[in-house]
């Protein structure tokens, strides 16, 4: 089965700085790729997704993702963090046409202000 | 909207014992699926559905049942609870079309403490 590695696991930045959040999956057929944001107290909600086509995907609030197909990798990235991005984001990974998505361990994120 | 519905939202109980997480979701999803989160681990499947009828295991299935006789309705079972059962358990829903159009949508979560 698929497996996902979130090589961070909890990340400080100030705000207005960058951040690249990596994502390495393990599974040697065609994927679909995830990004989930947990804010404090609530639910998981989707950021972006990547299932085909240009490998450069652009999600919600700012967030983008790249899709390194050699590399097995779905880091997300956005420009300048806000203090309102402190949550915890998880990567999410599922064989093509299977059901059984997989996440990863979660990144913490701590945007100071 | 109420989109997916867990309860209870806490629950406490002693090795051994019994009992069923309830998820109902009013969209009409055919796909549902149980995870539970832990610190460090992130979110692990234990069990999911395609449809009415029809259920398959996840990562980490053991200690755990489920059913799913109707569209709206996936219940988790935990038979005799353990310690390691201690969790934050989500049920989440999707139209079921590999997540293409349809993200998986989560519900509010239950902690669940086994002492």
């Amino acid at each position: 089965a698929q497996s996902v590695s979130q090589h961070n696991h909890h990340v400080i930045l100030s705000e207005a700085a960058s951040l690249e959040l990596g994502c390495n999956y393990s599974y040697g057929g065609t994927v679909n790729l995830f990004w989930y944001v947990q804010y404090p107290g609530q639910h998981l909600q989707l950021l972006l997704k990547y299932f085909s086509g240009d490998p450069l995907v652009k999600g919600i609030k700012g967030f983008e993702a790249e899709f390194i197909k050699s590399k097995f990798s779905f880091n997300l990235r956005k420009p300048s963090v806000q203090w309102s991005d402190t949550a915890e984001y998880f990567c999410a990974v599922m064989a093509y046409n299977n059901n059984d998505m997989r996440f990863g361990a979660g990144t913490r994120l701590t945007v100071k202000p | 909207n109420a989109g997916v519905t867990q309860t209870p939202k806490f629950q406490v109980l002693k090795t051994g014992q019994s009992m069923t997480l309830q998820c109902a979701q009013d969209m009409n999803h055919e796909y549902m699926s149980w995870y539970r989160q832990d610190p460090g681990m992130g979110l692990r499947l234990i069990h999911y559905s395609v449809g009415a009828g029809i259920t398959d295991q996840g990562e980490v299935p053991n200690g755990y049942n489920v059913s799913r006789s109707t569209t709206e309705d996936f219940p988790l079972r935990l038979l005799s609870a353990a310690p390691s059962q201690t969790s934050v358990y989500f049920c989440a829903s999707s139209y079921g079309d590999g997540f293409y159009n349809s993200p998986l949508h989560f519900g509010n979560g239950t902690r669940l403490t086994v002492t």
